[in-house]
């Protein structure tokens, strides 16, 4: 059975650092992967998505990610983090054994130090 | 605007008072699906439907219903609501097939005393 794993509920980092949020899945079949962010008191927004193609994946907000089939994971960056990034990230996962259903990671949250 | 609407936003009730949160969405998206999210357990996918008059269960079906009988409304309905049922829900569409990416509405926080 699919499965995705996000490792770290929480994740802090400073202002202006490195943004780096781990996303591994299983899945025996070529997958898509989305990230999605759901800021406070609202709902999911899609950040970016992994089809077919290019392994490096830009999405909204300065935000990328990379697929590496080897690796299993969809590690989601950003090169500086602003306040205005605070949100909880979810990584999910679909593909035909799932019916194309998402599967999700649990969420991290990503707070941001002045 | 192309969205997926939520109603209520805010709903606390009592135990065994049935209630319905609707869905609707403007994006004739085959596919709708309903989600409850808790603290710790990321998105739990209660019911789905590929396309009007198609239901199916997701992973926590128990104590909820749907029904599709239009394409842009895809209701959830509580028919004795329990304290354990207290959760923020999302509802979801997308088109039936494609990139599979999901557009969410803005959520339902219930609260059931």
């Amino acid at each position: 059975a699919q499965s995705v794993t996000q490792l770290g509920s929480h994740v802090s980092v400073s202002e202006g650092a490195l943004v780096l949020l781990r996303c591994n899945y299983s899945s025996s079949v070529p997958p898509y992967l989305f990230w999605y962010v759901q800021y406070p008191n609202q709902g999911l927004q899609l950040l970016l998505k992994y089809t077919t193609g290019a392994t490096l994946v830009k999405g909204i907000n300065g935000f990328e990610a990379e697929f590496k089939k080897s690796e299993t994971s969809f590690h989601l960056t950003k090169p500086s983090a602003h306040m205005s990034d605070a949100a909880e990230y979810f990584c999910a996962v679909s593909d035909v054994d799932s019916n194309y259903q998402l599967i999700w990671g649990a969420g991290t949250k990503l707070i941001i130090k002045p | 605007e192309a969205q997926v609407t939520q109603n209520p936003r805010y709903l606390i009730t009592v135990t065994g008072k049935k209630l319905t949160v609707t869905c609707s969405q403007n994006m004739n998206h085959e596919y709708m699906s309903w989600y409850r999210q808790d603290p710790g357990l990321g998105l739990r996918q209660i019911y789905y439907s590929m396309n009007v008059e198609v239901t199916d269960k997701g992973d926590v079906p128990e104590g909820y219903k749907v029904s599709r009988k239009e394409k842009r409304n895809f209701p959830l309905i509580l028919e004795s609501p329990s304290p354990n049922q207290t959760s923020l829900y999302f509802c979801a569409s997308r088109i039936k097939q494609g990139t599979y990416e999901q557009y969410f509405g803005p959520g339902t926080r219930l609260t059931v005393t």
